[in-house]
C-alpha cells in the first residue's frame, strides 16, 4: 500500500535552534518528493521538490535530503525563527503517465518555535 | 507568481443546504484539484480535473460533485451539506509534472 509516514507528529523547539523532520515512504513507482509548509489557516506552500536522482535541495534555511534506496527524506531547519511555526507536509508523487491525481500526502509534522 | 484564489475564507451553512465553493487560478494550468483537510487525517483528494469539462474522482468523492466549465475555474458542490462535511477545503492547480499550487483554503462549518 502506498503510504507516507512523518515523524514526529509534533515538535517544540526554542528560537535559534535547529531541527530535523522525517518522512518515510512506501510509494511505487516513485516520481518525486515534495515538502510543503502550511501556516495555520492557510494553504500549503511548496518548499522543495526532489526527483529520484537528487540527494539534497536547499531553500534558504530549509534543506531537504532524499535517500531513494531507503525511501527516506528529511527536512532540516537551521537557526529556527518564530515564523517557522507551521505544519510541514511531505508529499510523494507516483510516476504515472499523465494524470496528476497521484499524490500521496503525509499527515504532517506540527512545529512550534518558542521564544 | 502563481495565484490560486478561493471564493470564501470562512463559510457557515445549515444542514441540507446546497453549497458552492469556487476556485480560480491565473496560470493557465491544465490540472485542478479539490482536497479536504481534517485534523489527524491530512489532505484527502475529493476530485480533480485535467481539462475543461473533464473530472476524475479522488479518494473521497461521496457527497460532492464538481464543475469545470472554464479552464481557470473549478467548483466544488455539496448537494446537501451534512455536519460531517465540516472541514477545511483546499483547491490546487498544476501544470503537467509540476508541483501543485494551493489556494488559501475555505473553512466550512455545517450546523
Amino acid at each position: 500500500k502506498n503510504q507516507v509516514e512523518q515523524s514526529p507528529q509534533s515538535l517544540i523547539i526554542l528560537e535559534g535552534k535547529n531541527c530535523t523532520l522525517q518522512c518515510n515512504y512506501t510509494v511505487s513507482p516513485f516520481s518525486n518528493l515534495r515538502w510543503y509548509k502550511q501556516d495555520t489557516g492557510r494553504g500549503p506552500v511548496s518548499l522543495t521538490i526532489m526527483t529520484f536522482s537528487e540527494n539534497t535541495k536547499s531553500n534558504g534555511r530549509y534543506t531537504a535530503t532524499l535517500d531513494a534506496d531507503t525511501k527516506q527524506s528529511s527536512l532540516h531547519i537551521t537557526a529556527s525563527q518564530l515564523s517557522d511555526s507551521a505544519s510541514y507536509i511531505c508529499v510523494v508523487s507516483l510516476h504515472y503517465g499523465g494524470s496528476q491525481g497521484n499524490l500521496i500526502f503525509g499527515k504532517g509534522t506540527k512545529l512550534s518555535v518558542k521564544p | 507568481d502563481v495565484k490560486v484564489t478561493q471564493s470564501s475564507r470562512y463559510l457557515v451553512k445549515r444542514t441540507g443546504e446546497k453549497v458552492f465553493l469556487e476556485c480560480v487560478q491565473d496560470m493557465d494550468h491544465e490540472n485542478m484539484f479539490w482536497y479536504r483537510q481534517d485534523p489527524g487525517l491530512g489532505l484527502r483528494l475529493i476530485y480533480f480535473s485535467y481539462d475543461v469539462k473533464m473530472k476524475e474522482k479522488g479518494d473521497i468523492p461521496e457527497g460532492y460533485s464538481v464543475s469545470r466549465e472554464k479552464k481557470e475555474r473549478f467548483s466544488l458542490i455539496l448537494e446537501s451539506a451534512s455536519t460531517n462535511q465540516t472541514s477545511m477545503y483546499l483547491c490546487a492547480s498544476s501544470s503537467a509534472r509540476v508541483e501543485q499550487y494551493f489556494g488559501p483554503g475555505t473553512r466550512l462549518t455545517v450546523t
